[in-house]
């Protein structure tokens, strides 16, 4: 496609439901991004994907947040037991490389828990 | 206190006046200073980047890094309403690919 899909572009869940968040990158980029944006904050690296592989899960904030990319395209985001402070508007980019000037962003998911 | 500051703003300027955002920050290993406008319900976007000290300029826009003072400021002229967005600095150490971004600061220009 034309630009980074993300989907849904809104979700509520209720405290304690898994959350299922979808990115679809520009067709051939190589690097996929995962960032969460707090309200009000810049966005915070979670996760860095090079193809199908998961390079850097360093910003990742607790073992209840689990990505993957099974096939080096499509990627999702999920989150499990969702937490209110795990509110936020997730932002997925993608780049031919992994260089900050390649990135697109999508418009995000933002989630909110009640 | 964050490795980024930015004060969030809002800034609301008059159509036609020159816009001034600045960031300051404390680790002195940043190397790249980049601006980014991200409009509302939308991704950020690159504006522009500059690789250590100086200016660097791209039409209405014109960034500017001192590293002596830790200090980075982003300038905008003939400011239009179109340009209302958020404004995010973001820095990177040499080496790395994980920016570090500011909180971003709220301009409205106002017709």
């Amino acid at each position: 496609g034309a630009g980074v899909s993300q989907s849904p572009r809104y979700k509520v869940a209720k405290r304690g439901q898994d959350v299922a968040l979808r990115c679809d990158p520009i067709s051939g980029h190589v690097s996929l991004f995962w960032y969460q944006q707090a309200l009000g904050q810049g966005p915070e690296f979670l996760t860095y994907f090079q193809n199908e592989a998961q390079l850097d899960k360093s910003g990742l904030p607790s073992d209840r947040f689990f990505a993957e990319r099974p096939e080096g395209s499509v990627s999702t985001l999920k989150i499990q037991r969702t937490q209110q402070e795990d509110s936020a508007v997730y932002l997925c980019a993608s780049s031919l490389e992994r260089q900050f000037y390649g990135y697109t962003f999508g418009s995000g998911t933002r989630l909110t828990v009640v | 206190q964050k490795e980024v500051e930015q004060d969030p703003g809002p800034l609301s300027v008059p159509e036609g006046a020159i816009v001034s955002l600045n960031c300051t920050y404390s680790n002195s290993a940043f190397q790249y200073f980049m601006w980014y406008r991200q409009y509302s319900r939308k991704g950020p976007e690159l504006l522009m980047y500059t690789y250590s000290s100086g200016n660097k300029e791209d039409g209405r826009f014109t960034a500017q890094v001192d590293k002596s003072s830790k200090y980075i400021s982003l300038f905008i002229r003939d400011s239009q309403p179109s340009d209302s967005a958020t404004y995010l600095c973001a820095m990177l150490r040499g080496g790395s690919y994980i920016p570090t971004f500011g909180r971003g600061t709220s301009l409205i220009v106002h017709p």
